[in-house]
């Protein structure tokens, strides 16, 4: 069966620090990957998307950075933590061809900027 | 932009009485609607989902009903319960995607509160 890890659960961090957060799929090749965010009392944002190794799209401008180094693998990254970064980010897959028949979540990352 | 929107944030209902959730979308491309059920610092997991060829689907105590003029779908919990407690995110792709992207455009959430 298939299953997603997503780590660390909870981070706190300094204005100013890097910031890596790591995806895993287990039991499916080749899926699709996402970042979401939500913010306080808003929705589950979409960040970024991948649909293979190396092949990241951005939907929104921002301080932040994805990365895809192996197939089942999806990064999350930034060089310099803003305030506005905090939030909780989750990372979902999905199958090629199967459109938006639905994600499969992690368990998410609660992130504080301090 | 908000392509899909929840204008109700929170909803406060009674054990054993009906719990009507709402969603309203503006891009006629969408094609597929899917409810998320998201518990405090956990992620979201799939509810209950419908097709625009469809108008309603119905799962258990779970019925969401669509209408494709209107742009407008609800989500149905009868009878509810304490358990029921949680946000509920309305979701919208279209069915088929050139780019085969499978990108999700979420709502803002609506927070369900049954009340024993």
């Amino acid at each position: 069966s298939q299953t997603i890890h997503q780590w660390p659960a909870t981070l706190v961090q300094p204005v100013g620090s890097p910031l890596s957060l790591e995806c895993t799929v287990e039991g499916t090749s080749n899926p699709n990957l996402y970042w979401y965010r939500q913010a306080a009392g808003r929705g589950l944002q979409l960040l970024f998307y991948s649909v293979g190794i190396g092949q990241i799209s951005s939907e929104v401008p921002q301080n932040l950075s994805a990365s895809r180094p192996q197939d089942r693998q999806f990064i999350l990254s930034s060089k310099k933590l803003l305030l506005s970064d905090s939030g909780f980010y989750l990372c979902a897959w999905t199958q090629p061809g199967r459109g938006g028949y639905g994600y499969t979540f992690g368990s998410g990352t609660r992130l504080t900027v301090v | 932009d908000q392509q899909v929107k929840q204008n109700s944030p929170s909803l406060s209902v009674q054990e054993g009485r009906i719990s009507i959730l709402n969603c309203d979308y503006t891009n006629s491309m969408f094609d597929y609607f899917l409810w998320y059920k998201k518990y405090p610092a956990e992620g979201p997991t799939f509810l209950i989902s419908i097709s625009s060829i469809k108008d309603k689907n119905e799962d258990g105590r779970f019925t969401v009903f669509l209408n494709k003029s209107a742009k407008h779908l609800s989500l149905h919990i009868v009878p509810s319960q304490p358990g029921d407690s949680a946000v509920y995110f309305c979701a919208a792709s279209p069915l088929l995607s050139s780019s085969n992207t499978g990108k999700l455009i979420f709502g803002q959430g609506t927070t369900l509160q049954v009340k024993p």
